[in-house]
């Protein structure tokens, strides 16, 4: 049974960065793609982007274009996501996701980040 | 990017009730139409996938239909465990967009 286990909850300055880890337990990377996902609290669902850990290449959405990065490490099956230049508004959990493309079958538990001076 | 729009965006239902929950999308998506159900406090978890699909593991209750740009998904006998906020999402074109959720509340 494939599990996400994610880094625990962090709380950041805003200006600095935040990077967050997902370890696939349970299995390999395999073909499939590394979604993150996150949710403001008390609202909907953000996708921010996806890696193909196979490939190493990313694809992000735009509105994180440049300030969202996403790696992934075969060798330890991790997958991390990095924020930089945090603003308030980036308060949220964060979820990795695995996707067979982008249906996302098995997720990670979340990650708290909350962005406070 | 892909607007997709739910509806309703909350409802009251009791055990037993049929339940329709339906996601328009901003133009044609070719099927590729995933739905999702989230608890308070925890991950979505996938229950239909390219509009249709059952998800291995997910009871016979939960079903899904539609095409183009109008999507549905239905509950036949809601249970106590159903009561959770449900998610649209679409992934026919990129940006992956979600539909605003519309929150299953116990009568």
């Amino acid at each position: 049974q494939v599990q996400l286990v994610q880094s625990g909850a962090e709380v950041k300055k805003p200006g600095s960065s935040v990077k967050v880890s997902c370890k696939t337990s349970g299995g390999s990377f395999g073909t499939y793609t590394m979604n993150w996902v996150r949710q403001a609290p008390g609202q909907g669902l953000e996708w921010m982007g996806m890696i193909i850990p196979l490939l190493g290449t990313a694809n992000y959405a735009q509105k994180f274009q440049g300030r969202v990065t996403m790696t992934a490490d075969k060798s330890t099956t991790t997958a991390y996501m990095e924020v930089r230049s945090l603003r308030s508004d980036d308060t949220a959990i964060y979820f990795c996701a695995r996707g067979r493309k982008t249906v996302l079958g098995v997720w990670g538990q979340g990650t708290t980040v909350t962005v406070s001076s | 990017d892909i607007q997709m729009t739910q509806s309703p965006s909350s409802l009251s239902a009791s055990v037993g009730d049929r339940v329709t929950i339906t996601c328009q999308a901003s133009q044609d998506i070719n099927n590729f139409l995933n739905w999702y159900h989230q608890k308070p406090g925890k991950a979505p978890k996938l229950l239909i996938y390219d509009t249709s699909n059952l998800e291995p593991g997910v009871p016979s209750r939960f079903s899904g239909s539609g095409s183009g740009t109008h999507f549905t998904l239905t509950i036949s006998s809601l249970q106590p465990e159903d009561f959770a906020t449900y998610y649209c999402q679409q992934y026919e074109n990129l940006p992956v967009t979600f539909g605003g959720g519309t929150k299953v509340e116990m009568k």
